[in-house]
């Protein structure tokens, strides 16, 4: 069982907009920068929002990250094909004194 | 071009300790924290440690006593090595560097623990 808690799957059909949640504690999210990492199937995971809202260079705007005390999101909006994909949220644990990871999200795209 | 390409043996039997290398390519170790993150078989990812450039490393505490991670700069590599393992420790291993807005994985390499 994960620290960080996401939904298992997702879904959105083309063009809509879909969020993924990250439900973690004080420990992490709530004291932490969070990280979302996008893994296409068969691939390295690839960073796609970090420090809880930044995006890195080459990362559409479609992908935008926000944080409120011990949650965080991923909001996908005009969804394509190509967002079909694993997402996961990741952060830093101060009482395991090392980084978690959510159990993964399975986007689904209609 | 930034390239880390790792190897190591992909099948191990029970109790025998896991052993891979991360070659970094094309960035210096100084800033960056270097990273192994494990994903079982249609599971999601486990952090196992990370080191710096100064060598100081942290792991996770469930594999704590069993990993070892370390830095040789002369080589610019990176390495592995899990030891006592099972086949709860059969995933695809990554090598990571990380900071900040940057972030540069391994291909991954699939270990296999079985007798």
């Amino acid at each position: 069982q994960s620290v960080l808690t996401q939904p298992p799957s997702a879904s959105g059909t083309p063009g809509q907009r879909v969020t993924i949640s990250c439900s973690g504690s004080s420990s992490n999210i709530g004291s932490n920068y969070v990280y979302w990492y996008q893994q296409l199937p068969g691939t390295a995971p690839k960073l796609l929002i970090y420090r809880n809202n930044q995006r890195p260079s080459g990362v559409p705007d479609r992908f935008s990250g926000s944080k409120s005390g011990t949650s965080a999101s991923l909001a996908i909006s005009g969804l394509r094909s190509e967002d079909e994909a694993d997402y996961y949220c990741a952060s830093w644990n101060d009482s395991l004194s090392g980084r978690v990871f959510g159990g993964g999200t399975k986007l689904t795209v209609l | 071009q930034v390239q880390l390409q790792q190897w190591g043996a992909g099948l191990l039997k029970p109790s025998e300790t896991l052993s891979l290398t991360c070659a970094v390519y094309g960035v210096s170790f100084s800033g960056y924290n270097w990273n192994w993150i494990r994903q079982p078989p249609g599971k999601g990812l486990e952090w196992i440690g990370e080191i710096n450039h100064s060598g100081s490393a942290n792991y996770n505490p469930s594999l704590n006593s069993r990993v070892i991670i370390s830095l040789d700069t002369s080589k610019n590599q990176f390495s592995l090595k899990l030891s006592s393992v099972t086949a709860a420790d059969t995933a695809v291993y990554y090598c990571a560097a990380e900071a900040g807005s940057i972030s540069y994985w391994g291909q991954g390499a699939l270990v296999t623990v079985s007798s």
